[in-house]
Formats: C-alpha cells, structure tokens, sequence
C-alpha cells in the first residue's frame, strides 16, 4: 500500500464552484499534512500546512484534516481558471520524512 | 531573499555515465531533501540532510548519493546511470524538518531534469 494514496482522475470544474480533493494516508504516526499546487513546468509550491484535525482556511482553501480516519482534503471555494494545476498532498510520517501522493490534476473551465 | 537554487537545469547523459546535482537552499534553512519526480511515479523522497548528516534515506539503490556542505549546500550523484533514471530531481529546503511550525514546510527549487539516452 502507497503510503499517500489520491485516487481521484483528473477533476474538471466550473469556475466559481467548488473543488474537492481527497487524500487518504497510511502511517498512524504521520503529524504534519500539506498540500502543494505544481503548475505543468514548474516545481510544487506550498498552499497548506495543517497539523491538528479539523478546518483550516486561508483564503479560498480550506483544508480538513481527520487523523482517526486518516484523511486529509482540500476545498478550493471560486474556482478560478489559474487554479487548475495538478495539487499534491504530502504526510510526513513517524519518521520525519515528507511523502508525497501522485496528484490530483484540476483543470477549471472558464 | 533568494530561493532555493539548483544547477543545472538541464542535463544529457548517456548510459554507463555519472551525474552530480548542486542546491543551494535558502540562506538559513539547514535542512536540505531531494525527490525524484516522474509521470508514473509521481515525487518520490531521496534523502534528507541536516548540518551535514544525511538524517533520512528513501527506497532509491546505492547509486544515488548525497552530500551537504557546512554552507548547507547540497549535491547528489547518481552512479552508472541507467535509462530509468531519467527524471526532474528536486530539492526543497526548510530551517527544520521535524516540529509542528512553519519551519518544517519544504521550499522546492526549479528542479534540474536529467535526461539518459
């Protein structure tokens, strides 16, 4: 079992309305829980960090974290056309090292 | 302040060859990590290094090394280079990597993509 699974395919929404991306781990231990965006050429830039359970909003992202079930999400509220790019989630596990799903590719039609 | 630097961008190799990535992390930021990234498998972890001591390993075969500087710059070799390792290789910086703050979160560079013919 990978140790950050995101099974969603490739995410198509309107802009303005909502993306919703899942993530599911599998070490218990893990306590930090991020989310990067990386645009097709470039390298992943940080757009959330959550480490206890529950909501955290910055803006429009809104990342959810629930350690019992181990899964973490990520809203995108307005969904504007430069928000599609491919986002990863990454866990950093019981052993300090940062683990990364293979993403979720969004694209927003205008 | 500048970001995290890695050189080259672009490299061809062949077969059989060795190759050595650089990074320079962003000045104060003492842990410094690489990942391979590639279509099918996605970002996968190398190693870390903290004040010089590689602190953490990822499942990648002996030809591929690393090393940090008391500078915390960084650099990484891939011996006898096979086609399978062609591959964007990215390094992030952070000040720390473990605690519960900002000063864990990873900062990626540009990437340097290694091409093997």
């Amino acid at each position: 079992q990978k140790e950050v699974e995101q099974n969603s395919g490739p995410l198509s929404v309107p802009e303005g309305a909502i993306a919703s991306l899942n993530c599911t781990y599998s070490d218990r231990g893990s306590q930090s829980f991020f989310w990067y965006r990386q645009y097709s050429g470039k390298s992943p830039e940080l757009i959330m960090s959550i480490y206890s359970n529950g909501d955290k909003e910055d803006g429009r992202f809104t990342a959810q974290l629930n350690k019992a079930s181990q899964y973490v999400s990520l809203l995108i509220r307005d969904s504007q056309p430069s928000d599609s790019a491919t986002y990863l989630c990454a866990v950093k596990d019981g052993n300090n090292r940062l683990a990364f799903g293979k993403g979720n590719q969004v694209v927003v039609i205008p | 302040k500048a970001g995290v630097t890695q050189t080259p961008r672009y490299l061809i190799k062949t077969r059989g060859q060795q190759v050595t990535l650089s990074c320079s992390p962003i000045s104060g930021h003492r842990s410094v990590s690489w990942y391979q990234q590639t279509p099918g498998q996605g970002l996968q972890f190398l190693f870390e290094y903290f004040s010089e001591t590689q602190r953490n390993k990822g499942n990648f075969p002996g030809r591929f090394s690393g090393r940090q500087f008391s500078n915390s710059r960084s650099e990484m070799n891939v011996s006898t280079l096979e086609l399978g390792d062609s591959a964007l290789y990215l390094c992030a910086s952070s000040w720390t990597s473990g605690g519960f703050s900002g000063a864990n979160v990873l900062t990626f560079g540009a990437g340097s993509r290694l091409t093997v013919l």
